[in-house]
């Protein structure tokens, strides 16, 4: 079966870098996505690896190993409004409409 | 504006009772999602639709029903065999020939009592 594992708890203070690493186990892999989603809100996109390296959007950014099946998001200059929940999502294969399967989370707090 | 909305934001309902979530996109995708989150929990998926009138199992289907007779709406229902109906309901959609990423309404909290 599917499995995505990530922390599910991180914490940093304003300015810093984080990363959030996930591991991933699936029967197939065609991409990881990864996307963020404050307390009560909708997910929203942040990322998108289908080929090994590093995604580079604004202050996140997102690297892929396909041989270690490996990947992480990486927040530079931390901001209060970091504060959210952050979900890895394989893609399972091209073409499929199930298209995503989601990690549990992890839970990013950006104190003062 | 383009998007998903869904309604209403906060459902209650008595336990025994069905209950049908809205979802309507405007984003022309063909296929739509619906995903329930309990806290601190990942999104797990209950139904997928590719086309009209074409709707597949999800992980966690058992006590769920859906239909998609429009291209813009698919609606939910929670029937009264799902045991433990209380969560965080999210539809989405997306381009069935698109590359990755799904685009999410602001979600339903049914709490069931």
């Amino acid at each position: 079966g599917q499995s995505l594992e990530q922390p599910s708890e991180v914490t940093a203070v304003e300015g810093a870098i984080v990363q959030i690493n996930c591991t991933y186990q699936t029967s197939g892999f065609y991409g990881l996505s990864w996307y963020q989603q404050h307390d009560g809100g909708a997910p929203t996109f942040l990322s998108y690896n289908a080929l090994d390296g590093l995604e580079e959007t604004g202050r996140f950014s997102s690297f892929l190993s396909r041989s270690d099946s490996y990947g992480y998001l990486l927040l530079q200059e931390l901001q209060m409004k970091d504060s959210a929940s952050y979900f890895c999502a394989v893609r399972e294969a091209p073409g499929s409409a199930r298209q995503l399967t989601f990690g549990s989370g992890t839970q990013l707090t950006v104190l003062p | 504006d383009g998007g998903i909305t869904q309604s209403p934001k906060y459902l209650f309902r008595k336990e025994g009772q069905n209950v049908t979530l809205s979802c309507e996109q405007n984003l022309n995708h063909d296929a739509m999602y619906w995903y329930r989150q309990d806290p601190g929990q990942g999104l797990r998926l209950i139904y997928y639709s590719q086309i009209v009138n074409d709707f597949q199992k999800g992980d966690i289907a058992e006590g769920y029903s859906v239909s998609r007779e429009k291209k813009e709406s698919f609606p939910l229902t929670v029937t009264s065999a799902q045991k433990n109906p209380t969560a965080f309901y999210l539809c989405a959609s997306t381009d069935r020939d698109g590359p990755y990423e799904q685009y999410f309404g602001p979600g339903t909290r049914l709490t069931v009592t």
